[in-house]
């Protein structure tokens, strides 16, 4: 089965670091392009990173201001967050999503983890 | 950023009778292929969110045809044409033009 599993989440003081994990199984992990979205649980969802197949190209939401860093480890078939300068407003269900090409020239997110908790408190 | 706005926020739907949920976006979402760049997910209770429709109206694999998905530039519609209560959860729009990619505020359908 395809899968995806986030772990690495935790409790942190502010200013703190965490790194998140997200092992994939069940497909060709080096093939696609990888994201990390976040969710206040019963709140909306906010995409976060994304990284290429061979992890040349990340993007990030411009709330990350350079705290996060996205990569992939392709022979373990493991996504990564680091992130550092962790705020009260970071605390949140972080996902990995795979995207797909589902038709000519696009993508969606076709595979999700079930998410591991963050919550950035003193 | 491209903001997403759903509404309602909260659907109390009877089974067997239809729903729609609206979706705007703050800027177009047509793709100069001429594909509109609108996705639909569906995060049911206690579980991940997975893939509705992509491209507008394009169902995902699985999706049973009681899904439709409607609407160009910036106003969408996903319609439910007779909700069962498997249907119950938290829909949202995104858009797959720009990055970032942006969700709508999510709208939760509840069995009456």
């Amino acid at each position: 089965d395809v899968q995806l599993v986030e772990s690495g989440g935790g409790l942190v003081v502010p200013g703190g670091s965490l790194r998140l994990s997200c092992a994939a199984s069940g497909f060709t992990f080096g093939r696609y392009w990888m994201h990390w979205v976040r969710q206040v649980p019963g709140k909306g969802l906010v995409w976060v990173s994304r990284v290429n197949p061979d992890g040349s190209i990340v993007d990030y939401a411009n709330f990350v201001n350079g705290r996060f860093t996205i990569s992939r480890d392709n022979a373990q078939e493991t996504l990564y967050l680091q992130m550092n300068s962790l705020r009260g407003d970071d605390s949140a269900l972080y996902y990995c999503a795979r995207v797909e090409l589902v038709a000519d020239d696009y993508v969606a997110f076709d595979v999700w983890g079930q998410g591991t908790m963050v919550t950035v408190s003193s | 950023d491209i903001v997403m706005t759903q509404s309602p926020l909260s659907l109390p739907v009877t089974p067997g009778e239809p729903a729609s949920i609206s979706c705007r976006s703050s800027q177009t979402l047509l793709h100069s292929n001429g594909y509109t760049y609108l996705d639909w997910y569906v995060q049911k209770p206690g579980q991940s969110p997975q893939l509705l429709m992509y491209l507008g109206f394009h169902r995902a694999s699985g999706v049973p045809d009681r899904f439709s998905g409607s609407g160009s530039g910036t106003d969408f519609i996903l319609k439910i044409s007779r909700v069962e209560a498997d249907d119950v959860g938290v829909y949202f729009c995104m858009q797959g033009l720009l990055t970032p990619r942006t969700f709508g505020q999510g709208t939760k359908v509840e069995i009456k």
